[in-house]
């Protein structure tokens, strides 16, 4: 009955290696989004995505690169991963991108680079 | 873009006290504003929203007020529990071109004492 689900949950890696993490959503919704929260708990928007079309890219290097198959999936690639990726990744949906719904955050992959 | 100052970043509560948490936002455009809690290993969770249109919500011992002159808005939580305590997050958003982004404050980490 999960609504937003992420895997893995924890994820140690070497510098320099490419990883991905991935993101479903059973909710039937229309807009998925990533979000980065660093150390101090700052929640930060990496990307949106609205029925599989990329709608927000907020500056992120493109090492990042999210994938999204169809509209309840919304996985994120990562390239050569540097120690500053080190984070919390939080996938959220929502029904309408433009509708100021709820947004509904998956349980978060924990991400450490060594 | 939007900025969203909250304060304080720590707050620590007797039991049965009262907590208030406050934010400001910087975009007069902004026009939903959402509350967030986060439990230690969860991702975020919506407490409360309210839309421009209202100046109070209330929702059993939480309830949220919002100034749009001053563009400010508060979360206010009577009786606290030990089960209160988490980071709380608020948050500004605005329809964009048929998008909307949630812009997050730095969060508040809430501590109840029994």
């Amino acid at each position: 009955d999960t609504a937003v689900s992420q895997t893995p949950k924890y994820l140690v890696t070497q510098m320099g290696n490419d990883k991905s993490i991935k993101c479903e959503q059973n909710l039937g919704h229309d807009t998925m989004y990533w979000y980065k929260q660093d150390s101090k708990k700052f929640l930060k928007i990496m990307f949106s995505y609205n029925n599989k079309e990329l709608i927000i890219n907020e500056t992120v290097p493109n090492r990042f690169s999210p994938k999204s198959p169809d509209k309840a999936h919304l996985n994120l690639h990562i390239n050569s991963l540097e120690l500053g990726d080190s984070a919390v990744y939080f996938c959220a949906s929502t029904s309408n991108a433009g509708g100021l719904e709820t947004q509904y955050f998956g349980p978060g992959t924990r991400l450490l680079v060594l | 873009g939007e900025n969203v100052e909250q304060h304080p970043s720590t707050l620590s509560v007797q039991e049965g006290d009262s907590a208030v948490i406050k934010c400001t936002y910087s975009d007069s455009a902004s026009n939903y504003f959402p509350w967030y809690k986060q439990e230690l290993g969860k991702g975020p969770q919506l407490i409360i929203d309210i839309r421009s249109n209202v100046g109070e919500k209330k929702d059993q011992r939480i309830a949220v007020t919002l100034n749009k002159t001053a563009k400010h808005f508060s979360l206010h939580i009577t009786e606290t529990q030990p089960e209160d305590s988490a980071v709380y997050f608020c948050a500004a958003s605005k329809e964009d071109s048929g998008y909307s982004t949630l812009t997050f404050g730095k969060g508040t980490m809430l501590l109840v004492s029994p």
